[in-house]
């Protein structure tokens, strides 16, 4: 268990739908990391966020978005849904921002569109 | 760009022996840290072992090594007497400024009993 958390697990919903992932980091970790991993893209930075601030952005899709809340913890929306949307969503965190910093993963919110 | 490049798509190995999965990558920074993560079944990212570019000694964690060759941008995993454990999905990934991982596409490593 890396400590962290995130819901739900499994999300099934439509095209054109629109849901809301959510990650808890680990106690006292001020950074947060999303990832996406499908079987096209393979494992893919989305975005991250330190201490409430975005930190830098990867292949995020307009229709994506996030935040980091004043309690830490994140939330990955996804908006306009689509087949090729279906996919493993990873949150990771990490104490800071430092290059040298572990990220710790959660179990991922596995998103299936039907 | 960044680029991380896993050559085999499975690697097999029988029960106690070592097997050994190649990762190349492509950077022109000189200040970066490598991981080798692994992924099982349940799919949870478990960091294996990791190297900061500017050591040159490689890393070890028990069984699990690594072969840094810095100027050919080269990054091997060997496993020493595998176990069933160790059959899983495994990432080779870079991180450079602007924390970001970038992962290769994996390799499945399958053991036989």
């Amino acid at each position: 268990d890396s400590g962290v958390t995130q819901t739900p697990k499994h999300l099934i919903t439509a095209t054109g739908q629109r849901v809301t992932l959510r990650c808890s980091p680990r106690s006292g970790d001020l950074s947060v990391y999303w990832y996406q991993q499908s079987l096209d893209q393979g494992l893919q930075f989305l975005i991250q966020y330190y201490n409430g601030e975005e930190r830098a952005k990867g292949n995020i899709l307009e229709r994506f978005s996030a935040q980091q809340f004043p309690d830490l913890h994140s939330e990955l929306n996804l908006s306009s849904l689509e087949l090729g949307d279906s996919a493993l969503y990873f949150c990771a965190s990490s104490v800071s921002a430092l290059l040298d910093n572990e990220q710790f993963f959660g179990p991922g919110t596995r998103l299936t569109v039907l | 760009a960044q680029t991380v490049t896993q050559s085999q798509p499975e690697m097999s190995v029988q029960e106690a022996e070592t097997v050994t999965l190649s990762c190349t990558y492509d950077t022109s920074e000189s200040d970066y840290y490598l991981f080798w993560y692994k992924q099982p079944p349940s799919r949870q990212m478990i960091l294996v072992i990791r190297q900061e570019a500017y050591k040159q000694q490689n890393a070890t964690e028990n069984r699990f090594s690594v072969n840094f060759q810095k100027a050919a941008k080269s990054f091997s995993l060997k496993i020493s007497d595998s176990q069933l454990g160790d059959a899983a999905m495994y990432f080779c990934a870079y991180v450079q400024y602007g924390n970001k991982l970038v992962f290769g596409a994996g390799t499945i490593l399958r053991v036989k009993s």
